[in-house]
C-alpha cells in the first residue's frame, strides 16, 4: 500500500530556529505539493513541483520559507528563522495526474 | 478570486440518519471538483472527482453530485465510522494547470451511535 511519508510527525522549536520537514512521495509520482493547515485559514497551498522542478511557490513567505526536491524520492520544506505564526500542520501530497493528490500524515509544527 | 464555501460547518447525525453536505463555488470554467475526507491527526484522503454538471459518483454510503454552482455529498444511513471532516476543493482558474487546488474550510461530521 503506497503512501506518502513525512518526517518528523511532530516538531516543537523555539522562535528563530531553523526547521526542516521532509517528505517521501509515492514512488513514480511526478508532482509534489506542500500545504499548510490552520484552523483559521484551512488548507493552503505553499508550493508544488513537477518532475522535481518548482512550478509555483507563490503561497510561501519567500523571506523565510524554501522548498526543494534534491531527488525524486525526497522533498524538503525549510523555515529559517521560524516564528510563532508558522505553527500549523504541514502536509505533503504527491500525484501523477492533476485530479488525484495523495496526502501524507502531516508534520505538526509548534514554534514557541 | 475563486471561492469555495462549505456548509454546514458542523453536522451531528444519529446513526442511520441520512443527510447532505454542501460545497458551493464561484470559480468560472470549472475544471473539476474534488472531495476529500480528513480524520483527526491525519492527512486528507481522496474520495471523488467530478467534472461536469449532472455527474454523480458513489462509494459505499457516500454519493457526490455536481451542478453548475455547487456539489453535494449525500450520506445515506451513516455509521459512526463516517465521522470525519469532509473537504471539497476546486482548481484555481489560472493558466492551464489543474494543480493549484483551493480548499473549502470543511464540514465536521459527527455520527452518534
Amino acid at each position: 500500500d503506497a503512501r506518502v511519508t513525512q518526517t518528523p510527525r511532530d516538531k516543537v522549536t523555539e522562535m528563530g530556529q531553523e526547521v526542516t520537514m521532509r517528505c517521501q512521495p509515492i514512488l513514480g509520482h511526478n508532482t509534489v505539493f506542500w500545504y499548510r493547515q490552520t484552523m483559521m485559514q484551512g488548507l493552503e497551498l505553499l508550493a508544488y513541483f513537477r518532475n522535481r522542478a518548482p512550478l509555483d511557490d507563490s503561497g510561501m513567505p519567500k523571506d523565510r520559507f524554501s522548498a526543494e526536491m534534491p531527488d525524486a524520492t525526497l522533498a524538503t520544506l525549510k523555515i529559517q528563522p521560524s516564528e510563532p505564526r508558522d505553527s500549523a500542520v504541514y502536509f505533503c501530497a504527491s500525484g501523477l495526474q492533476a485530479d488525484t493528490q495523495y496526502f501524507g500524515p502531516g508534520t505538526r509544527l509548534t514554534v514557541l | 478570486e475563486d471561492q469555495v464555501t462549505q456548509s454546514p460547518e458542523a453536522l451531528r447525525l444519529q446513526e442511520g440518519e441520512s443527510s447532505s453536505l454542501n460545497c458551493s463555488y464561484t470559480v468560472s470554467g470549472l475544471r473539476g471538483l474534488f472531495w476529500y475526507r480528513q480524520d483527526p491527526g491525519k492527512g486528507p484522503e481522496f474520495l471523488f472527482t467530478l467534472y461536469s454538471a449532472g455527474e454523480e459518483k458513489e462509494k459505499e454510503r457516500l454519493k457526490a453530485t455536481l451542478t453548475k454552482k455547487e456539489s453535494f455529498l449525500h450520506i445515506t444511513a451513516p455509521k459512526p465510522e463516517d465521522s470525519a471532516t469532509y473537504l471539497c476543493a476546486v482548481p484555481e482558474n489560472s493558466g492551464g494547470s489543474n494543480y493549484k487546488l483551493t480548499f473549502g474550510k470543511g464540514t465536521l461530521l459527527t455520527v452518534n451511535p
